[in-house]
């Protein structure tokens, strides 16, 4: 059965520096999603992509995040200058469709910024 | 925005009981997604349903769309049924790549 992937599974950051998530979602998907989860604490919606450009996002997404499709295959979540409160889980998501169709989680990059 | 709440947040039980898990949410949508994760963290699309009931295997997922409520029950429940389960909607109540908004899960354990 075809899976998001993400890379890495697991990544140590110092504060201050630049990281870059990736994730392969499902190949005739068409929105993807980023969504974090702070240990303990309930998963957080991020951001949404369609056809190309951001559809919507949360108060957290701020000038510090940015999202990109570079290709026909990889979506990214960049964060331009990690924070300590940036650990977390961040979980890539698709869906066929909208929020109407279900979603496919990726197992997730852990982010321990340092 | 939608505002989603579950209960109960923790849950222990013997194998073989009848589990039910609530959600509540604020806003009208047209589906609500139930999710299981586990404890590597690992998320699973379980439901996704927009009226009615539906069934996979032991796991049965209701919705009543005039209530905003729904429901997920394990029928003779067993040990591998121990993860959190999650309740999510869409944001807003209105079209396109909405995220979803998520409950703070219920933290499901049985016990053999």
């Amino acid at each position: 059965e075809p899976e998001v992937t993400q890379t890495p599974s697991h990544q140590v950051t110092q504060m201050g520096q630049e990281v870059i998530l990736r994730c392969v979602p499902i190949s005739n998907h068409l929105y993807f999603y980023w969504y974090r989860q702070i240990l303990g604490q309930k998963v957080e919606f991020l951001v949404s992509f369609y056809n190309n450009e951001i559809s919507e996002k949360s108060e957290i997404f701020d000038d510090q995040f940015s999202v990109e499709r570079p290709d026909g295959s990889n979506f990214t979540l960049k964060i331009r200058s990690t924070k300590l409160e940036d650990s977390a889980m961040y979980f890539c998501a698709s869906s066929e469709w909208s929020y109407n169709s279900p979603l496919h989680f990726g197992n997730g990059t852990r982010l321990t910024v340092t | 925005k939608n505002e989603v709440e579950q209960s109960p947040q923790n849950l222990t039980a013997q194998e073989g009981e009848f589990i039910t898990i609530n959600c509540s949410y604020s806003v009208g949508i047209s589906a609500l997604h139930w999710l299981q994760q586990h404890p590597g963290g690992g998320i699973v699309s379980l439901f996704m349903l927009s009226s009615g009931k539906k069934k996979h295997g032991r796991l049965i997922a209701t919705i009543n769309i005039q209530e905003k409520h729904s429901s997920l029950h394990i029928t003779a429940s067993h040990p591998r049924d121990s993860a959190v389960y999650i309740c999510a909607a869409p944001m807003y109540s209105g079209g396109g790549a909405d995220g979803l908004t998520f409950g703070k899960g219920t933290h499901l354990i049985i016990q053999p």
